[in-house]
């Protein structure tokens, strides 16, 4: 059985501050990572990928990958209200256009 | 561009009954995608297509429910008869034929009583 696996939290940070999401995944040929955010109610939206090994940074977001660990990260930093969903990884074992398979997700709550 | 398009957005059935979700891509992707996502879970694929060929179907409980997408485009899943477990938000994504699934619609929440 092919896992994702999150701290489901919630995890609560005040705003301002790095709020640090975290994924493992049991499929060693899995090759791409994705990070989506789900406000409740809503459907889940692509906010990173990441392919390599190391960090990838895109504004606030950080994604860091390492596949010896098999282990996926999510950086937010400089928190703000607006970040609060739920942060859902997801791994592929191609460039995403195969199956994506889901983490449960873990809910970030920022405070103001 | 459009987004993409699902109805209905809820749905309330008893156990045993029949129902039917649609979903419209946005115009020109290939890969149509369903999930199931069980509150508290992330989506769970349950079918994909490429144009009009499934390509994953692994995880589709084929006694009870189906898909399809006739010429390419949108496309329906059924789910006959419903049961209990079955109560979930069923979302649709597109995508390019080769490009990471980007895009999902709004869901339809269906609840089985």
């Amino acid at each position: 059985q092919k896992e994702v696996e999150q701290n489901s939290g919630p995890l609560s940070v005040p705003e301002g501050a790095i709020a640090s999401l975290n994924c493992t995944y049991s499929d060693r040929g899995s090759q791409s990572f994705f990070w989506y955010r789900q406000y409740s109610g809503k459907s889940p939206e692509l906010i990173m990928s990441i392919y390599s090994n190391g960090d990838k940074e895109d504004g606030r977001f950080t994604a860091q990958l390492n596949k010896a660990s098999q282990y996926v990260s999510l950086l937010i930093r400089d928190s703000q209200p607006s970040d609060s969903a739920t942060y859902l990884c997801a791994a592929s074992r191609e460039g995403g256009s195969e199956k994506l398979v889901f983490g449960k997700g873990t809910k970030l709550t920022v405070n103001p | 561009e459009a987004g993409v398009a699902q109805s209905p957005r809820y749905k309330i059935i008893e156990k045993r009954q029949s129902v039917a979700f649609w979903c419209n891509p946005i115009s020109g992707h290939a890969t149509l995608y369903w999930y199931q996502q069980i509150l508290g879970q992330g989506p769970k694929l349950l079918i994909q297509f490429q144009n009009n060929g499934v390509v994953d179907d692994s995880q589709l409980p084929k006694d009870r429910f189906s898909a399809e997408r006739l010429k390419g485009v949108d496309s329906t899943l059924k789910i006959q008869p419903a049961k209990l477990e079955d109560s979930a938000v069923y979302l649709c994504a597109s995508s390019l034929g080769d490009r990471v699934l980007e895009v999902f619609g709004s869901g339809t929440q269906l609840s089985v009583l």
